[in-house]
């Protein structure tokens, strides 16, 4: 079975910083899908950025880039030039062609003004 | 853009009674897929569906759960007897194919169980 971890219940950055988010997993499998979903306090989940387990280069979509590792079964977000809007809870997500998504217990992110 | 459609927004019940909350997937995807989020806690998959049946379900979906495409639109989850512990906010996702593999959620469903 799959696990995902992520460590930081909870983060707070100054507007216009830099933070990273990080998150690690536990699969026996070679092929999978990562994930990183945003939960705005509307609680609609929308997928921030995903990354293909047998892709070297690491997913970027504008100010979000991830740092996947895959042999050390890691996969953390960095998020630049923070923006209050990007306060939400983040969740970590994996995929292994079973269809399912397995998520971690998230990280309330928390950009202050 | 497309979006994922999911209704009534909140639902308030009485603990026995069955509940149906209903999703409307992207008119393309193939896949779908239920998830709860208690209060507070993580998303968890409850079940997927693909080709008008179950392709795999979690532990949480037992006898009380059930889902259905009617109409090659809609898109159900049905609770026969809700039980407290049912309370949560339900997410409904679909994607279009494994080549893609990305899944998009709907606005949920906040079910209160009282």
């Amino acid at each position: 079975a799959q696990t995902v971890t992520q460590s930081q219940p909870e983060m707070s950055v100054q507007e216009a910083e830099t933070v990273t988010l990080s998150c690690t997993y536990d699969t026996s499998e070679n092929n999978y899908y990562l994930f990183w979903y945003k939960q705005p306090p509307s609680r609609q989940m929308i997928l921030v950025i995903r990354q293909e387990a047998y892709k070297q280069q690491n997913a970027t979509e504008n100010r979000f880039s991830v740092n996947f590792q895959k042999a050390a079964k890691s996969f953390s977000l960095k998020i630049s030039d923070s923006q209050l809007g990007d306060t939400a809870m983040y969740f970590c997500a994996f995929e292994a062609g079973n269809e399912k998504l397995t998520f971690g217990t998230g990280t309330r992110l928390t950009i202050i003004p | 853009e497309p979006e994922v459609t999911q209704t009534p927004s909140h639902q308030v019940t009485q603990m026995g009674q069955e509940v149906i909350l209903r999703c409307v997937p992207i008119s393309n995807h193939l896949y779908f897929y239920w998830y709860r989020q208690i209060l507070g806690q993580k998303v968890e998959f409850l079940v997927s569906f693909y080709n008008n049946e179950i392709s795999e379900k979690s532990e949480i979906f037992d006898d009380q759960f059930s889902v259905e495409r009617p109409d090659g639109s809609n898109f159900t989850l049905k609770i026969r007897s809700t039980k407290l512990e049912d309370s949560a906010m339900y997410f409904c996702a679909s994607s279009r194919d494994w080549t893609v593999n990305e899944q998009f959620f709907g606005p949920g469903t906040r079910l209160t169980v009282l």
